[in-house]
C-alpha cells in the first residue's frame, strides 16, 4: 500500500517567518493530495489539497507545491501567525480509492 | 450546513463494557470512514464504507471491533468488550471523492 513520510515531526517558527513541510509518497499511481491541520483538542480540518494535473495551488497564505517525478509535495505557510501553531498532516490516495494514507504529523509552533 | 455528527463528544466506561459510538455524515456524501488516534499510533484508519457497503476493514484491530452503517446518515463503531488499551480519540469522516471532512470526535476512556 501507500506510504506517506513526512519531515520534519516539529518546526518551530518566529511569527512572520516562513515554514515549510516536506512529504514524501511511495506509489507512483497516487493523485490526491490533502493537508490537515489539527488544533489541540480539536478535528483535523483540511485546508489545501492538490491534484496531481498541478503543480502549485496558493490559498492566501498556504501553497502546497507537488513534485510527481521526486514523489514529494510541500506545504508552505508565509507569514506565520502564532494562530498556525498546529499539528499537520499531509496525505495520499489513489484513483478509485477513497482511503487516505495519513504522514505522521509535524508539529508547528509559531514564537510570538 | 451540518457538518459531521458524532456522539457522545466524551465516553468514560470501564474495562468489559460495551461501547458504541455514533456518526451522521454530511448529507450527500457517499463515504465514511472510522479513524482511531493516539499519541502513540497517531491517525489510524480503522474501517470505511462506500454507499453504506463496507470496503476496507483491515485496519480493525480485533473481533470486539464492529461497524455498521445500515443507511446513508447513520453509522455505529462498537466495542465489546471494551479495554483500557481502546482509550483514544476515535473519529468519523464523511467523504464525497476523495475529500474527507472529519467530525469533532469521541474521546473515549476506559478504566
Amino acid at each position: 500500500g501507500e506510504n506517506v513520510e513526512q519531515h520534519p515531526s516539529t518546526l518551530s517558527v518566529q511569527e512572520g517567518d516562513s515554514a515549510v513541510i516536506k512529504c514524501t509518497y511511495s506509489d507512483s499511481a497516487s493523485n490526491y493530495f490533502p493537508w490537515y491541520k489539527q488544533e489541540l483538542g480539536k478535528r483535523p480540518q483540511l485546508i489545501i489539497d492538490i491534484r496531481s494535473n498541478v503543480g502549485e495551488k496558493k490559498d492566501q497564505r498556504i501553497a502546497v507545491t507537488l513534485n510527481k517525478t521526486a514523489k514529494h509535495f510541500s506545504l508552505h505557510i508565509t507569514e506565520t501567525q502564532p494562530e498556525d501553531s498546529a499539528v499537520y498532516f499531509c496525505a495520499a490516495s489513489r484513483p478509485g480509492d477513497y482511503k487516505l494514507s495519513f504522514g505522521a504529523g509535524t508539529t508547528v509552533t509559531v514564537r510570538a | 450546513d451540518a457538518g459531521v455528527i458524532q456522539s457522545p463528544r466524551h465516553e468514560v466506561t470501564e474495562m468489559g463494557q460495551e461501547v458504541t459510538l455514533r456518526c451522521k455524515p454530511i448529507s450527500g456524501h457517499n463515504s465514511l470512514f472510522w479513524y482511531r488516534q493516539t499519541m502513540m499510533r497517531g491517525l489510524e484508519l480503522l474501517i470505511y464504507f462506500n454507499n453504506n457497503v463496507p470496503i476496507d476493514d483491515s485496519g480493525m484491530p480485533e473481533d470486539r471491533f464492529s461497524a455498521k452503517m445500515p443507511n446513508a446518515s447513520f453509522s455505529t463503531l462498537k466495542i465489546q468488550p471494551s479495554e483500557p488499551r481502546d482509550s483514544a480519540v476515535y473519529f468519523c469522516a464523511s467523504g464525497l471523492g476523495e475529500t474527507q471532512y472529519f467530525g469533532p470526535g469521541t474521546r473515549l476512556l476506559v478504566l
